[in-house]
């Protein structure tokens, strides 16, 4: 089945340092990614979609310049946080549509999320 | 995508079947019925999806109306391990974006 690789899975960072999130379709070629964002007992809340080699598309009140994605290759999409604060502190969830593959059924594949800290 | 209405919460006691209902009167033509959940600090996990017909896997049963306006999830046996936010959710195939709602939390009950 497909596999979407996340890593890391759990980071703690100082306040004002920047932290870079992977996510890695295995077996399989994403043309589009998304990243979502889940706060403590909340649903996930999609930040944006990473389409490969072109910019990415940012859902209202999410900051592009704070929030850098990347998707440089299709089996790649990058989410960097700039200069973390506290307040950045969640769960970053990643997942690769599956419409790429010939016998994708399940629509989307989610990575194992990475948990942010900042202290 | 169609909006989709679940209960926040439901409890299981472990063995019996788990139904979990989902309300979405908006649904078109070309969207599907899908289901995730989300079991703790994990990423959501795929488990069915739907058309207009039913469909079992090893995982559960979907039964989806006749109108299509609503659907319910049964897993036949639940588990402990079953305890876990559930998301139903309706769209289109393709690259769109998926949007989750706050989904059932269930939990089974030793």
């Amino acid at each position: 089945g497909a596999v979407v690789s996340q890593h890391p899975s759990w980071v703690i960072c100082k306040s004002g340092t920047s932290v870079k999130i992977e996510c890695r379709s295995l077996d399989f070629q994403a043309t589009t990614m998304f990243w979502y964002r889940q706060f403590p007992k909340q649903s996930l809340m999609l930040m944006a979609t990473s389409n490969e080699g072109s910019k990415a598309t940012y859902e209202q009140g999410v900051e592009k310049d704070k929030f850098l994605i990347n998707h440089a290759s299709l089996t790649l999409s990058t989410l960097t946080v700039t200069s973390a604060h506290p307040e950045d502190s969640s769960f970053y969830i990643c997942s690769a549509s599956t419409a790429d593959r010939p016998s994708g059924v399940d629509g989307y594949t989610f990575g194992s999320g990475t948990r942010l800290t900042v202290v | 995508d169609a909006k989709t209405t679940q209960p926040p919460s439901m409890d299981c006691a472990e063995g019996r079947a788990a139904n979990l209902p989902c309300n979405h009167s908006t649904i078109s033509g070309n969207e599907y019925v899908y289901w995730y959940r989300q079991i703790h600090s994990q990423g959501p996990q795929y488990i069915i999806h739907g058309l207009k017909n039913n469909e079992t896997n090893e995982m559960a049963s979907l039964i989806i109306t006749e109108d299509r306006k609503s659907s319910t999830l049964i897993l036949p046996h639940a588990t402990l391990r079953d305890t876990a936010v559930y998301y139903c959710i309706v769209r289109a195939g393709g690259y769109q974006k998926v949007t989750f709602g706050i989904g059932t939390k269930l939990q089974v009950i030793p």
